[in-house]
């Protein structure tokens, strides 16, 4: 059974803290995807990766930043959490060769910024 | 600038029902569409896709419907079943290069 693993289900952190949210495949994808789901926003993409060391921005990127080193592991970074990053955050993997194909998603992570 | 627009927030269905769900989009570069389900605290699922040059697939008891000249998309569940009842996201790409743009969502619920 395929699987995407993401690190924690709940987070709070303080404002200001610099934050990880963690997200593991067991699928050999090379395509990994982070994205955050408000409520009256849908799922908007903040960064993506095709390849380890590979990342292109998404349609919201700031104040985020990304990690891949491993093939498996790709890391959302908040610099400086503020109040307005709280939300879901959904990471997801795809097979290589092309982005829009079946996506497959993590749990979610809802981070609460204080 | 809202590429994917899913019009309906939520949707009532009785059981044995169908439910339809509508998803226009407005980008005429969208070839590949797909219909996600998500529960509440768990990741969205991969539920059916189109490509542009089909305008129906079926798999079980959902079909999805593109009407490319309306630049619109239906998701057809039927018979409605209370494990439906979850949030249903529309998404596009153009091309197999670009990234998936999803609509904002609609829940479903089916009400025995």
């Amino acid at each position: 059974d395929v699987k995407v693993t993401q690190s924690s289900r709940y987070l709070v952190k303080r404002t200001g803290e610099k934050v990880f949210l963690e997200c593991v495949q067991d699928m050999d994808h090379e395509n990994m995807f982070w994205y955050r789901q408000d409520p009256g926003l849908g799922l908007r993409l903040i960064y993506f990766s095709y390849d380890v060391k590979m990342k292109e921005k998404g349609d919201i990127p700031e104040g985020y930043s990304v990690s891949r080193e491993k093939k498996e592991r790709f890391s959302l970074i908040l610099e400086s959490a503020s109040t307005n990053q709280t939300s879901m955050y959904l990471c997801a993997s795809s097979s290589p060769g092309q982005l829009n194909t079946e996506a497959f998603f993590g749990q979610g992570t809802r981070l609460t910024v204080v | 600038d809202q590429q994917v627009k899913q019009n309906s927030p939520s949707l009532s269905v009785q059981e044995g029902r169908i439910s339809i769900l509508n998803c226009d989009y407005t980008n005429s570069m969208f070839d590949y569409f797909l219909w996600y389900k998500k529960y509440p605290a768990e990741g969205p699922t991969f539920l059916i896709s189109i490509s542009s040059i089909k305008d129906k697939n079926e798999d079980g008891r959902f079909t999805v419907f593109l009407n490319k000249s309306a630049k619109h998309l239906s998701l057809h569940i039927v018979p409605s079943q209370p494990g439906d009842s979850a949030v249903y996201f529309c998404a596009a790409s153009a091309g197999g290069y670009s990234t998936l743009t999803f609509g904002k969502g609609t829940m479903l619920l089916v009400s025995p």
